[in-house]
């Protein structure tokens, strides 16, 4: 199994430019998570997929942030326009649906993404 | 508003000696307990894990103390060695269903260094 897959692994972008981070999910998982890592808040959930639908995006900082799941092996995060405060990592996590849930999420080695 | 908190940004320990982690929360509504390990690079795994209805949780050198009535949780490893090295993060949340399920609420990591 190769885990949850992330790219690109470092991105480097200038402010206002837009910005598209992917994850592929672990095959036959049900629950899928995106989330940013900052020294200040340390981890924060963005937004969770439950069968390719989005159930929470609460986290979701403002507009500029968008998330999708086309289906069960793709999901995309976007930022348009870029800011040099979301410069962070930016984690995908997924889980198959059994209780608890929540010790079985596998997170994917991230994205440092940042923006000049 | 930081829900868990880890007020520790680091810690420093000498290899063998006892290593104490810890984390506090504010929402009474957190049920289940997490602590996460992740190495540079890397995205978090699981570590160990509690639920409310216990005080504590022991797997092998981990052993994770949860006190209700404080909202405090700790994780202690022994005997320290210096592949434990990592960064640390507590997390929290509610198992019993609607829109909160599956939804991790992370403190800030600490930094656990163990020298030889």
């Amino acid at each position: 199994d190769a885990g949850v897959i992330q790219s690109p692994r470092h991105e480097v972008t200038e402010m206002g430019q837009e910005v598209t981070l992917r994850c592929k999910p672990i095959s036959g998982h049900d629950y899928l998570f995106w989330y940013r890592q900052t020294m200040m808040r340390g981890l924060e959930l963005l937004i969770y997929f439950n069968n390719n639908v989005p159930i929470d995006d609460s986290g979701m900082p403002e507009d500029r942030f968008s998330a999708k799941m086309p289906n069960a092996s793709f999901s995309t995060l976007k930022i348009q326009p870029s800011e040099p405060r979301d410069s962070a990592v930016y984690f995908c996590a997924s889980s198959k649906d059994r209780r608890p849930l929540t010790d079985t999420q596998y997170f994917g080695p991230g994205t440092r993404l940042t923006v000049l | 508003d930081q829900q868990v908190k880890q007020n520790s940004p680091s810690l420093s320990v000498q290899e063998g000696r006892i290593s104490i982690l810890n984390c506090d929360y504010t929402n009474s509504m957190f049920d289940y307990f997490l602590w996460y390990k992740k190495y540079p690079a890397e995205g978090p795994t699981f570590l160990i894990s509690i639920s409310s209805i216990k005080d504590k949780n022991e797997d092998g050198r981990f052993t994770v103390f949860l006190n209700k009535s404080a909202k405090h949780l700790s994780l202690h490893i022994v005997p320290s060695q210096p592949g434990d090295s990592a960064v640390y993060f507590c997390a929290a949340t509610n198992n019993a269903g609607g829109t909160s399920y599956g939804k991790l609420t992370f403190g800030q990591g600490t930094i656990l260094t163990v020298h030889p």
